[in-house]
């Protein structure tokens, strides 16, 4: 099993939805939480970063942890096509990533419809 | 202000033959990270280099390893490639790494390495 699962989809939804995207993880000892967006051909741009539990918000972007449940989510309000992207999360046991740097899910490609 | 800047984008090489992938962090960064993103296994941490030291390493063989530059420029290089190596290297640059108090990475566009 690996430390972090993510759902590959591809998710498609249509434009203004509220979009879901979530990871579970087996490693009790993480608690920095991101999550990453990422283009074709482009590199990962991070999107939210949390430490512990709780929500974060930012714009339409939602950021939740829930530590007990060792599960993520981050939710896209009114959705555009623009969003459409791969979405990975991330975690690590410290601030900036721990020696095996930061533990990626596969990433779950998202599609919005116009 | 210039974001991280990994050259060449794209590389096709021979099985065996070697190769150096190049990583330009933002000015004022110290820390720079390389991590392998494959569709099988996604991304996969390399290794991190910090003032021009290694400072940590991921589960990945000998035939990776990496320098960096007193300019913070940090280089990646893999010998004797296998067909499985093909893979996008990114690169990601921070204040401080895994040294804490960074909040996230700011990546390259990656080098897409093919090996035939």
């Amino acid at each position: 099993q690996k430390e972090v699962e993510q759902d590959p989809g591809p998710l498609s939804v249509p434009e203004g939805a509220i979009v879901s995207l979530n990871c579970t993880y087996s490693n009790s000892a993480f608690q920095y939480f991101m999550w990453y967006r990422q283009y074709s051909r482009k590199g990962p741009e991070l999107l939210m970063y949390t430490y512990s539990s709780g929500n974060k918000e930012d714009g339409r972007f939602t950021a939740q942890v829930d530590k007990s449940s060792k599960y993520i989510s981050l939710f896209i309000r009114d959705s555009q096509p623009s969003d459409s992207a791969t979405y990975l999360c991330a975690m690590s046991v410290r601030s900036g990533g721990g020696a095996d740097g930061l533990t990626f899910g596969k990433g779950t490609h998202l599609i919005i419809q116009p | 202000k210039a974001g991280v800047t990994q050259t060449p984008r794209y590389l096709i090489k021979t099985r065996g033959q070697q190769v150096t992938l190049s990583c330009s962090p933002i000015s004022g960064h110290r820390s720079v990270s390389w991590y392998q993103q494959t569709p099988g296994q996604g991304l996969q941490f390399l290794f991190e280099y910090f003032s021009e030291t290694q400072r940590n390493k991921g589960n990945f063989p000998g035939r990776f390893s990496g320098r960096q530059f007193s300019n913070s420029r940090s280089e990646m290089n893999v010998s004797t490639l296998e067909l499985g190596d093909s893979a996008l290297y990114l690169c990601a640059s921070s204040l401080t790494g895994t040294g804490g108090g960074s909040y996230g990475y700011t990546f390259g566009s990656g080098t897409r390495l093919t090996v035939v």
